[in-house]
């Protein structure tokens, strides 16, 4: 399969511990984007890469939440001391292109948080 | 900031019944999205729309965007069930990012 993955598909957690998800893009794309989603609403935009840079940050995002994507490739978001309004779905997307206009992104299958 | 409305949030229909969802921006869009979430699913790319009153086909579907660039509308004629799910518009508001409408969810009957 060469879609995007993501691991765990869930995660349960208590509130205070900290989690982290892992990424895989499709291997050709340069852009990586993390997204949130909760019930009944579109994918909230996070955090995104190119390449290795993390160009852009959402103001919603938290001191407590860092992204990384160390060689280009796959990526980690880390969540440090999870509150209970981190239970969401989180969703990582792919695409290509280099230049300033947008291509479709293909999502993973999400990781599925659950803070108790 | 960027706000991009969706409506309906639900539509429920027969099967064979046509739907329309329609989406709208605050601001002029460089181009938009449309995305498919199948029930416990990740979204998934239908089509991009870039020019200024652009229609664009595949099979039953029929997406539109508007002259001012800030609307724009999914019309599935004669749903069938493997139409349900929920249907995101999404704007770039800048360089890669995508800013989600709420979504339709549409549910059909058959």
């Amino acid at each position: 399969d060469t879609g995007v993955s993501q691991d765990p598909r869930h995660k349960i957690t208590k509130r205070g511990q900290n989690v982290t998800f892992r990424c895989d893009p499709i291997s050709e794309h340069n852009r990586l984007y993390w997204y949130r989603q909760t019930l009944g609403q579109g994918p909230e935009f996070l955090t995104y890469f190119q390449n290795e840079a993390q160009l852009e940050k959402s103001r919603l995002l938290s001191d407590r939440f860092s992204a990384e994507r160390p060689k280009g490739s796959f990526s980690t978001l880390e969540i440090q001391r999870t509150e209970q309004g981190d239970s969401a779905m989180y969703l990582c997307a792919s695409s290509s292109g280099p230049g300033h206009g947008s291509y479709e992104q293909y999502f993973g299958p999400g990781t599925r948080l659950t803070v108790t | 900031g960027q706000q991009v409305m969706q409506i309906p949030q639900y539509q429920h229909v027969q099967e064979g019944e046509d739907f329309t969802t329609y989406c709208n921006s605050s601001t002029t869009l460089s181009n938009i999205q449309w995305y498919k979430q199948r029930p416990g699913g990740h979204p998934v790319f239908l089509i991009q729309l870039v020019k200024s009153g652009e229609v664009k086909k595949q099979k039953r579907l029929t997406f539109q965007f508007g002259e001012a660039k800030k609307n724009s509308s999914l019309h599935i004629t004669a749903t069938q069930t493997t139409d349900v799910g929920t249907y995101f518009c999404a704007g770039p508001p800048s360089y890669g990012k995508l800013t989600f409408g709420q979504g339709t969810i549409l549910t059909v009957h058959p």
